[in-house]
């Protein structure tokens, strides 16, 4: 059974350029979230979403980031007009139910590297 | 609301023991622990859940004291793959059902 799928695995945009992340949950999971990790820092956040469904984007900043989860194929984590600020390892994770009882299987990650 | 971990990084030797510990300020439904490597994916240690239930490693023990919001990791008789970054994520009460609350991460070297 396939673990959860991130790619690329590393990612170089100059300023001002986009950035797209993708990510296959395990089989049978429907339900992603995304997190960011800075160096020597937690996990933090960003959206959750089901099937074509975004359920929490509190974490998502409020400008350039969009994130969606299509009926067939990855989810996406797309970055518009990045800056400096944006670099950092983004981390996808999936988990078979929604409810927070269900442990989260994370992906091996995007570092994301903005010049 | 960021769960506050302890200490933030601890050396053992071989075959010592340590606990790490999580505390929120917030009325807590349950607290996941994970493990990570440098530069590759938390991996899920255990879930403890409000009024008892624990899911996860058999080598690896918890405990959550839900009056206090406290949860502790004990790692007994460590070994040298123990060495990462141990975070723990919360699930406050009220809050989103959708996502974890992650503490800064404790260090943990563990040397021959």
């Amino acid at each position: 059974n396939a673990g959860v799928m991130q790619n690329p695995r590393h990612l170089v945009r100059r300023r001002g350029q986009e950035a797209r992340l993708r990510c296959s949950p395990m089989k049978g999971h429907s339900h992603v979230y995304w997190y960011r990790q800075l160096p020597e820092e937690g996990l933090k956040f960003m959206v959750y979403l089901q099937k074509e469904n975004i359920i929490d984007e509190s974490g998502m900043p409020k400008e350039r980031f969009s994130a969606e989860f299509p009926k067939e194929g990855p989810s996406i984590l797309r970055i518009q007009q990045v800056v400096r600020g944006d670099s950092a390892a983004y981390f996808c994770a999936s988990s078979p139910r929604r409810e927070l009882r269900y442990e989260q299987y994370f992906g091996p990650g995007t570092r994301l590297t903005v010049t | 609301q960021q769960p506050v971990q302890s200490p933030q990084a601890v050396i053992l030797r071989e075959g010592e023991d340590a606990v790490i510990n999580c505390s929120s300020s917030k009325a807590l439904y349950s607290v996941h622990w994970y493990r990570q490597k440098h530069g590759e994916a938390p991996v899920f240690l255990m879930i403890l859940l409000k009024g008892g239930e624990q899911k996860g490693h058999e080598k690896i023990s918890a405990s959550f004291n839900e009056k206090k919001q406290q949860s502790s990791l004990y790692l007994t008789a460590s070994q040298l793959s123990y060495s990462g970054t141990y975070f723990c994520g919360t699930v406050p009460y009220g809050g989103s059902q959708g996502n974890l609350i992650f503490g800064k991460g404790t260090k943990l070297s563990v040397k021959p």
